[in-house]
């Protein structure tokens, strides 16, 4: 199993250019998530993914979109990049799903995606 | 609104030194506590979790945390650190029996080993 993985590792951006950074489990794994990780804030969730066809905005939403394409992919849009955005994006996945109390529950994170707008 | 409070940011230890990490949150209902660790250069890893029964976790690479209800707190410790723990620690909590499975993470706090 990969657990979680994201592409791209690396990327420059302008500001005012869009990209979308994409996220996979091979887990089986009904939730997925989408951080930001700033220096002296911890992580701090962007959007979040329950299940399959839905999306919640988490602590940090604005300047950013997301797609539950399927069960395995969760990929998170910049439509048009600030320097404010600058950071490292980490995605997650979760076993736990609506209205379940999965006891193992805790989040797998992929390897991040450094991310810095110019 | 839930929140961590991880007081410690940045903390420097000897190796064979014993280290305490706080941590203290904001809720009022049932929770569900962990701490994950984030090696240099890696993602994060699970170190150790607390759903429910006895307080006292244990989790990997001799890492063990206590929950105490009355004081909100879920404070990780490590009887003897080793240069291999340089990393980055993460507090966090989510709702028990939430129907979804938000978790909020402190501001973390780096742990520097002097060999």
């Amino acid at each position: 199993n990969a657990g979680v993985t994201q592409t791209p590792k690396f990327q420059v951006l302008k500001t005012g250019q869009s990209m979308t950074l994409q996220c996979a489990q091979d887990m089986n794994h009904n939730s997925m998530y989408w951080y930001r990780q700033d220096p002296g804030m911890g992580l701090r969730l962007i959007y979040y993914s329950a299940s399959e066809g839905t999306t919640d905005k988490g602590e940090v939403p604005n300047g950013y979109n997301v797609s539950r394409l399927n069960k395995r992919e969760f990929s998170l849009r910049l439509e048009s990049a600030a320097p404010s955005q600058t950071s490292v994006y980490f995605c997650a996945s979760s076993t736990q799903g609506r209205a379940v109390r999965d006891k193992t529950y805790e989040q797998y994170f992929g390897p991040g995606t450094r991310l810095t707008v110019t | 609104a839930q929140s961590v409070s991880q007081h410690n940011h940045h903390v420097i230890l000897s190796e064979a030194a014993s280290l305490e990490l706080g941590c203290n949150y904001s809720y009022g209902g049932t929770v569900n506590l962990f701490w994950y660790v984030q090696y240099p250069g890696q993602h994060l890893q699970l170190l150790l979790k607390y759903f429910s029964g006895d307080p006292l976790v244990k989790g990997i690479k001799g890492f063990e945390a206590e929950f105490i209800k009355s004081k909100f707190s879920f404070n990780l410790r490590k009887p003897s650190v080793q240069w291999s723990d340089t990393a980055e620690y993460f507090c966090a909590v989510s709702p028990g029996y939430s129907s979804a499975s938000k978790i909020i993470f402190g501001s973390g706090t780096r742990l520097s080993i002097r060999p």
